[in-house]
């Protein structure tokens, strides 16, 4: 069974200051994929980042980047110089294989309220 | 730009009615999928569909069904709602990844495009 863990309820930071958002994740596949959504007060659900098992190299996407240590099965989202419209619910998810298809079921943690004061 | 449609972003309804909740993607996508997120909890599987009138049940399925006529259309069902099924519901789409091995899988992108939600109450 697979398991992600956000052990932030809420978070938070100044305008333009880094912040991190924890994650960590159990699963017995070695073959997994690792995501970040953020689902503002508006209710959508916005993809952030990816980052893959296999993949060598820490994903960055803009002014995201996921600190991914894989020993550690943590995948922590790093959010720099934080803007008012960042102040949002963050979710870390994982999908796992199921056999040779991926269905593409996502498994996700339980969220991040991160608030950004000016 | 890809598309998920939900039909009610609000809904009230009464214990026992059946409810439907209707969701609708543009991008051809196999795979759809049905959430409920609640406070804490994150978000949650109900059911999903990988292919037309294909379903498979997630890790919450007691007391709801679905139904996959179309591609494009996905359809959840509460035969008889209940207040615990007050929630805020979520649709969500992707493609079918078919891999060749752990290092196709582990590289493929394939993100799952939400709707907007539909908030249930259930009185």
């Amino acid at each position: 069974a697979q398991k992600i863990t956000q052990t932030q309820p809420g978070m938070f930071v100044q305008e333009k200051e880094a912040v991190t958002l924890d994650c960590t994740y159990d699963t017995s596949d070695p073959s997994y994929g690792l995501f970040w959504y953020k689902q503002p007060s508006s209710g959508e659900m916005i993809f952030l980042i990816y980052q893959g098992s296999y993949d060598q190299q820490n994903a960055t996407e803009g002014r995201y980047s996921l600190n991914f240590q894989k020993a550690r099965k943590s995948a922590n989202l790093v959010i720099s110089a934080s803007q008012l419209g960042d102040s949002a619910m963050y979710f870390c998810a994982m999908r796992g294989r199921a056999g040779g298809t991926s269905y593409g079921k996502l498994t996700f943690g339980q969220g991040t309220i991160l608030t950004v004061h000016p | 730009d890809v598309k998920v449609t939900q039909s009610s972003r609000y809904l009230v309804k009464r214990t026992g009615e059946k409810v439907f909740l209707e969701c609708v993607q543009d991008m051809d996508h196999e795979n759809m999928f049905w959430y409920r997120q609640d406070p804490g909890l994150g978000l949650r599987l109900i059911y999903f569909s990988y292919d037309v009138k294909m379903k498979e049940k997630g890790d919450i399925p007691e007391g709801y069904s679905v139904s996959r006529e179309k591609k494009e259309r996905f359809s959840l069902i509460l035969e008889s709602a209940s207040t615990n099924q007050t929630s805020m519901y979520l649709c969500a789409s992707s493609y079918l990844v078919r891999t060749g091995g752990q290092g196709a899988f582990g590289s493929s992108y394939n993100e799952q495009f939400f709707g907007p939600g539909t908030r249930l109450t259930v009185l």
